[in-house]
């Protein structure tokens, strides 16, 4: 079964940096997924795309200080030099054989 | 840059039909390239996905297992939008229902959202 797994919570300080982690399931370590940003009292932006290589295609606009990583099953959302607006829940989201799915999202904390 | 502009009613009572439309700009509902989802979320189950539709020729759905029986996703090319219902809803699908697009499964875009809640 496909799942993706994301750690509840991270902190960070200002200014700093911080990676983020979503998991696929065994068996699915080839899969691409993408990192979508929610603000609080927003609704979710889209902010890259990361493929098993550890390419990644970032949506319009979306800043430099965001990157995107990969190794084996794990993808990674790097955010360096944090702002406070980048406080903000981070979930991943694939696509499977006919389903779409979510991780359990990642709460941002910046100190 | 695509728009998606959501529309629907937002107090429902167990048993009604959710209906919640999604008003696109910037792409095409019959794109051969994207499909056009629902998604909806809330505190207790975060992010799920609910759905999609798409068009290669001729129109696809697919459905999430938990609402299928239950859901209808159709594209209105006429309007350049398409639509959720959702049969026989409880009070445990109020939620925030967002309609979104994406590119060979992966999410690009999403709407604005529509706050749902089902009570009696």
């Amino acid at each position: 079964q496909l799942v993706l797994t994301q750690s509840p919570s991270a902190s960070a300080s200002l200014g700093a940096s911080v990676k983020l982690t979503c998991t696929l399931s065994s068996g699915h370590s080839s899969y691409a997924i993408t990192w979508h940003q929610q603000q609080p009292e927003r609704g979710p932006q889209y902010l890259m795309k990361i493929n098993s290589d550890g390419s990644h295609s970032k949506g319009d606009g979306i800043p430099d200080r965001f990157s995107g990583s990969s190794s084996g099953a794990e993808r990674y959302l790097t955010i360096s030099s944090l702002q406070s607006e980048d406080e903000a829940d981070y979930y991943c989201q694939t696509w499977g054989t006919g389903i779409g799915v979510f991780g359990g999202g990642t709460k941002l904390t910046v100190l | 840059q695509v728009r998606l502009q959501q529309s629907g009613p937002g107090l429902l009572k167990p048993s009604q039909t959710l209906s919640v439309t999604c008003a696109i700009s910037g792409d095409s509902v019959s794109s051969n390239i994207v499909a056009w989802n629902w998604i909806r979320q809330s505190p207790s189950r975060g992010l799920e996905w609910l759905g999609r539709t798409y068009y290669r020729s001729k129109w696809y759905n697919d459905h999430a297992a938990f609402v299928r029986g239950r859901i209808t996703i159709k594209s209105d090319t006429s309007k350049n939008q398409f639509s959720l219902q959702l049969n026989s809803v409880t009070p445990e699908d109020t939620a925030v229902y967002y309609c979104a697009r994406d590119v060979s499964g992966y999410v690009t875009d999403w709407g604005q959202g529509t706050l749902v809640t089902v009570s009696s």
